[in-house]
């Protein structure tokens, strides 16, 4: 079935360091790919999306390019902040499915030290 | 502003007290979901609801039930919940049911079952 593995964290940087956190899915034909962030004490906000191979998904400064050849949607950004401390989820969704189902990563949690 | 409400945030209970968890969104959306946050195990999909009176299971259905009376309301009910239903919960909707659409998520629902 479909699954969705990214890296296991924590990760931890210093502010203004590079970020990567690592996604790669499995799934039949042609899914939409989600970056999802989860602050403390909330729930999940979408934070990009990419719906087709090549696509390139970007937000607040995160992006993530949606590669087929290497079933991989990894999260990066430039220069982290420390209001970036979070916890990232990477998710897919089949095209037309009817069930509305996110797969889900186990998530990565992102500390950003001062 | 748009959004979905969940009640109660927190709630700790005994074994076999009956109890529901609410959820509202204001988005007109037709597509309602809940999903259960356990760590390292990410977010699973319990129920989903494409419209008024139409639901089906999920990936975890088990020991929970679902109804959708209204196209706003889609509550959880656990009719004799155990302390493996301990868990984080969401609740989630999206207008359409697969493809790129985003699903909004509630702020979640922290279960304790003692």
């Amino acid at each position: 079935g479909d699954s969705v593995t990214q890296m296991e964290g924590p990760v931890t940087l210093s502010e203004e360091a590079f970020l990567t956190i690592n996604c790669t899915y499995t799934a039949t034909g042609y899914p939409s790919l989600f970056w999802y962030v989860q602050y403390p004490g909330e729930g999940l906000q979408l934070l990009l999306k990419a719906t087709k191979a090549d696509d390139k998904g970007s937000n607040k400064g995160f992006e993530a390019t949606y590669r087929k050849e290497t079933t991989s949607f990894h999260l990066e950004k430039g220069s982290v902040q420390v209001s970036d401390s979070a916890v990232y989820f990477c998710a897919l969704n089949r095209y037309g499915g009817a069930t509305n189902k996110l797969i889900f990563g186990t998530g990565t949690l992102l500390a950003v030290q001062p | 502003e748009a959004q979905v409400t969940q009640n109660p945030r927190y709630l700790i209970t005994v074994t076999g007290k009956k109890l529901t968890v609410t959820c509202s969104q204001n988005m007109n959306h037709e597509y309602m979901s809940w999903y259960r946050q356990d760590p390292g195990l990410g977010l699973r999909q319990i129920y989903y609801s494409m419209n008024v009176e139409v639901t089906d299971k999920g990936d975890v259905p088990e020991g929970y039930k679902v109804s959708r009376k209204e196209k706003r309301n889609f509550p959880l009910i656990l009719e004799s919940p155990s302390p493996n239903q301990t868990s984080l919960y969401f609740c989630a909707s999206s207008s359409q049911g697969g493809g790129g659409q985003p699903q909004h998520f509630g702020d979640g629902t922290r279960l304790s079952i003692l």
